[in-house]
């Protein structure tokens, strides 16, 4: 089935424990991107990559890193999570190009204390 | 990328057509108009895109105005499982293809 995995679903931590959330998608699609959700201010994105090796900000970067070894995974990192950073985060991938639809993941929610 | 405007919430019966509208007065002619929509606080859910053709899958239709300035997402017959809120979106081509998410409209499926 085609899909987009996140992990974990669910996580709560302490402010400055590095955490990492992964993404991975079976669908071989060149780009993948993060978003996170907030009450009132709907999907921001915060990373994305257009392929293996290339990786932009998007809106709402700070405090967040990103890399893209693999075409199939495109994990999210916080390095000293603070807890302005608790949201429900999204990844994303479609293939490149124009009219090409993207496909999310179900979602991290993250609680950082 | 072209903004658009939707209204804020709709109700609709079971079983009933559910048409969404969505203006987009700015669309540039090679902009896409796409569909989403999300259940309570799961991945945001892809239904459907076009450019200036009427499209229809297995989930819903989608009308665009000649001039594509205005488009209606219909979904046929409406279930409780079809309250959520729904997205339209516009998007160009390439670039940072960054799905810009605005507060959408929250239809509501009644009994």
């Amino acid at each position: 089935e085609a899909q987009v995995t996140q992990n974990p679903r669910y996580l709560i931590t302490v402010t400055g424990k590095k955490l990492t959330v992964t993404c991975s998608q079976n669908m071989n699609h060149e780009y993948m991107s993060w978003y996170r959700q907030d009450p009132g201010l709907g999907l921001r994105q915060i990373y994305y990559s257009m392929n293996v090796e290339v990786t932009d900000k998007g809106d709402v970067p700070e405090g967040y890193k990103v890399s893209r070894k693999e075409k199939r995974n495109f994990p999210l990192i916080l390095e000293s999570p603070s807890p302005n950073q608790t949201s429900l985060y999204f990844c994303a991938s479609s293939f490149k190009g124009s009219g090409q639809p993207q496909h999310f993941g179900d979602g991290t929610r993250l609680s950082i204390l | 990328d072209a903004k658009t405007t939707q209204p804020t919430s709709m109700d609709c019966a079971e079983g009933r057509a559910a048409n969404l509208p969505c203006n987009h007065s700015t669309i540039s002619g090679n902009e896409y108009v796409y569909w989403y929509r999300q259940i309570h606080s799961q991945g945001p859910q892809y239904i459907i895109h076009g450019l200036k053709n009427n499209e229809t899958n297995e989930m819903a239709s989608l009308i665009i105005t000649e001039d594509r300035k205005s488009s209606t997402l219909i979904l046929p017959h409406a279930t409780l499982r079809d309250t959520a809120v729904y997205y339209c979106i516009v998007r160009g081509g390439v670039g940072g293809q960054n799905f810009v998410f605005g507060p959408g409209t929250r239809l509501s499926v009644l009994p």
